[in-house]
């Protein structure tokens, strides 16, 4: 069984459209994020939720919203695709409180044309 | 505000040599420390953390890393390569106190020579 598990794993898709991403967890951990790996394999926080609250928002633009409808899944909505917005997209999960590791999955690749 | 510096994008080294791999980091609160390894087309899976309990630090796969607060690093060794230890090794930091928000390194590409 796989502990954090995204889908889809790879999206190929035009500029303008949207898509979205999902993460499940089944770990039992109370707090999700979603992080962005850039072509230079640069990892960068953009959301964490805890218990379906926002904790962390990285100044990321509002083209991105995610979703958690409960502590086990956390979604990732892209509007008005940019070609910046490619890379792969990674959702992890933790305890609220440290010295916890991070749980990942395997990533999702967004690639926009 | 907390960050790690890795030194070195690119490390290179023969089958059976010694692993280094360099990493500082810089924080205002007693830091919690991590090693992540990613292999190709994969997440990021633990090596090791440092938990502010001992110093040196044992992880998976031989890989190991001491504590150093004089020197604020924190480095990876391993005593002996295998071409199976070829990937990309992330250096990571967070605070004691506060919920869990990893800042992660540039990170180090390892590549293993027959």
């Amino acid at each position: 069984d796989t502990a954090v598990s995204q889908t889809p794993k790879y999206l190929v898709t035009q500029m303008g459209n949207d898509k979205s991403i999902k993460c499940e967890q089944n770990l039992g951990h109370d707090t999700m994020y979603w992080y962005k790996q850039d072509s230079k394999k640069f990892l960068k926080i953009m959301f964490s939720y805890n218990n379906k609250e926002l904790i962390i928002n990285e100044t990321v633009p509002n083209r991105f919203s995610p979703k958690s409808p409960d502590k086990a899944h956390l979604n990732l909505h892209i509007n008005s695709l940019e070609l910046g917005d490619s890379a792969v997209y990674f959702c992890a999960s933790s305890t609220y409180r440290g010295p916890g590791e991070l749980f990942f999955g395997e990533g999702s690749r967004l690639t926009v044309l | 505000a907390q960050s790690v510096t890795q030194l070195g994008s690119h490390v290179s080294v023969s089958e059976g040599a010694l692993v280094l791999l360099r990493c500082n980091y810089s924080s205002s609160v007693p830091p919690y420390l991590f090693w992540y390894v990613q292999y190709p087309n994969q997440g990021l899976q633990l090596l090791l953390k440092y938990t502010s309990a001992a110093t040196l630090v044992k992880g998976i796969n031989g890989f190991e890393a001491e504590f150093k607060k004089s020197e604020t690093s924190f480095h990876l060794t391993k005593p002996s390569a295998h071409m199976s230890d070829a990937a990309e090794y992330f250096c990571a930091v967070s605070a004691v106190t506060g919920f869990q928000k990893l800042v992660f390194g540039t990170g180090t590409r390892l590549l293993v020579s027959p």
